[in-house]
């Protein structure tokens, strides 16, 4: 069965610095999601694509997070500068259309010293 | 805020028992979509079963069925027979519509299976 593609797997990175995360969705998945999930709680989204376009980025803290799906297919998620609090795990997913079922990537796990 | 409220942080079953996981929402919306996710520890999250608002017949995969009262807003999560591999965090989501569809997930339920 075909897969949500992230990387890297774990990043370890001091504050202040950049750091860039990868997703390739299940091919013809239209839609593209980023989450965030800390230990013990549910994800939380941060972006929604649909195809190229942005759909919803109400809770993406825009200051330091910037998200791109530039040719509709692949996605990255940048952070500049990482402060501590953003120690997480970040899931990537797909689905074919938005009321459909969501694929999760394995995620990157995220910490910050 | 619309919510998703998964009242047991934790519960354990034995090995071939049945247990029911817990779980409740809100939402205006008259159409959505209820699932239940299963997270692996270190693993992937994987859709467990789904149930469309419409439907009135209760969704069953397998060992897995889900329990759906739409007037009182609760969608529980039974698991058959239950396995060393059904450990996991499972997790409730809801997705509702209006202008564009958005999935809101509940706090999760860490459920071990004892042998």
């Amino acid at each position: 069965e075909a897969e949500v593609a992230q990387s890297p797997r774990y990043k370890i990175t001091e504050k202040s610095q950049a750091v860039a995360f990868w997703c390739d969705p299940i091919s013809g998945h239209a839609t593209l999601y980023w989450y965030r999930q800390i230990l013990g709680q549910g994800p939380e989204l941060l972006v929604q694509f649909q195809d190229e376009s942005v759909v919803d980025d109400s809770q993406l803290p825009k200051d330091r997070f910037s998200a791109e799906r530039l040719k509709g297919v692949d996605s990255t998620l940048k952070i500049q500068p990482a402060e501590l609090g953003d120690s997480a795990m970040y899931l990537c997913a797909s689905s074919l259309e938005e009321n459909q079922p969501q694929h999760f990537g394995d995620g990157t796990r995220l910490s910050i010293l | 805020a619309q919510t998703v409220t998964q009242s047991q942080p934790e519960m354990s079953v034995q090995e071939a028992e049945t247990v029911t996981l817990s779980c409740t929402y809100d939402t205006s919306e008259s159409n959505y979509y209820l699932f239940w996710y299963k997270q692996p520890p270190s693993r992937q999250m994987i859709l467990v079963i789904r149930q469309e608002a419409y439907k009135q017949q209760n969704a069953t995969e397998n060992r897995f069925s889900v329990n759906f009262q739409k007037a009182a807003k609760s969608f529980s999560l039974k698991i058959s027979d239950s396995q060393l591999g059904d450990t996991a965090m499972y997790f409730c989501a809801r997705l509702s519509g209006g202008s564009n569809y958005k999935l809101t997930f509940g706090k999760g339920t860490l459920l071990t299976v004892n042998p």
